[in-house]
């Protein structure tokens, strides 16, 4: 998985609590993603990083933030988790933009907001 | 803002048949293609991908396609194997940062 790591890889949790997912790489690549994977509807972008403590909105952004304090880490937090906050959530690099942005996945994290 | 539509949902062939997954993208801007594969329980891993210059692409038993002017692109798997079986997604972006992704298809090589 291209020196992408995710934790937790499962988490179980209730409704109002806060949740925070890790990405971490080794690659040393600029930019990195936060999607979420559920059935029929793809991956959707929440947010993206182009640089230590430069983070921009996805899609999906309602309900998360994120922070990049490192180039290696990029945090994902669910500050309320709410039910329909339960997928699975992919981090991904990539070392350049646009056209040559080819993005490398982490393994997941399956989360579960009951 | 960009929107990509992905057919079939399902697909499912037999070993060493030709498999073609579709895909339309709504933003003309969009200019970079690319075909992802999830197998179970992993993260999706890029197979190829196809800028807007380019009408074709192939790559071994996989190509692509691109229509600008009706604005679809197709995924070609020939000679069809069990590990070929996954999901795949199309995806378009227009140069920024922002890739929009197809709903999926789940492929099915019975043996």
């Amino acid at each position: 998985d291209a020196g992408i790591t995710q934790s937790p890889r499962h988490k179980v949790t209730e409704t109002g609590t806060p949740v925070t997912l890790r990405c971490h790489q080794t690659e040393n690549h600029r930019y990195m993603y936060w999607y979420r994977q559920d059935p029929g509807h793809g991956l959707r972008l929440i947010h993206y990083s182009y640089g230590v403590k430069d983070t921009d909105k996805g899609e999906v952004s309602d309900g998360y933030s994120v922070s990049r304090s490192k180039t290696e880490d990029f945090l994902l937090t669910l500050e309320s988790a709410t039910s329909s906050q339960t997928s699975v959530y992919f981090c991904a690099i990539s070392w350049d933009r646009g056209e040559k942005n080819e993005q490398f996945f982490g393994p997941g994290t399956r989360l579960t907001v009951l | 803002g960009e929107n990509v539509e992905q057919h079939p949902s399902t697909l499912s062939v037999q070993e060493g048949d030709s498999a073609v997954i579709k895909c339309t993208y709504s933003d003309s801007a969009s200019n970079y293609f690319p075909w992802y594969k999830q197998e179970l329980g992993k993260g999706p891993q890029l197979i190829i991908d196809i800028r807007s210059n380019v009408g074709e692409k192939k790559d071994q038993r996989i190509a692509v396609t691109l229509n600008k002017t009706a604005k679809h692109f197709s995924l070609h798997i020939t000679e069809t194997q069990p590990e070929d079986s996954a999901v795949y997604f199309c995806a378009a972006m227009e140069g920024g940062f922002k890739t929009i992704f197809g709903a999926g298809t789940r492929l099915f090589v019975k043996a």
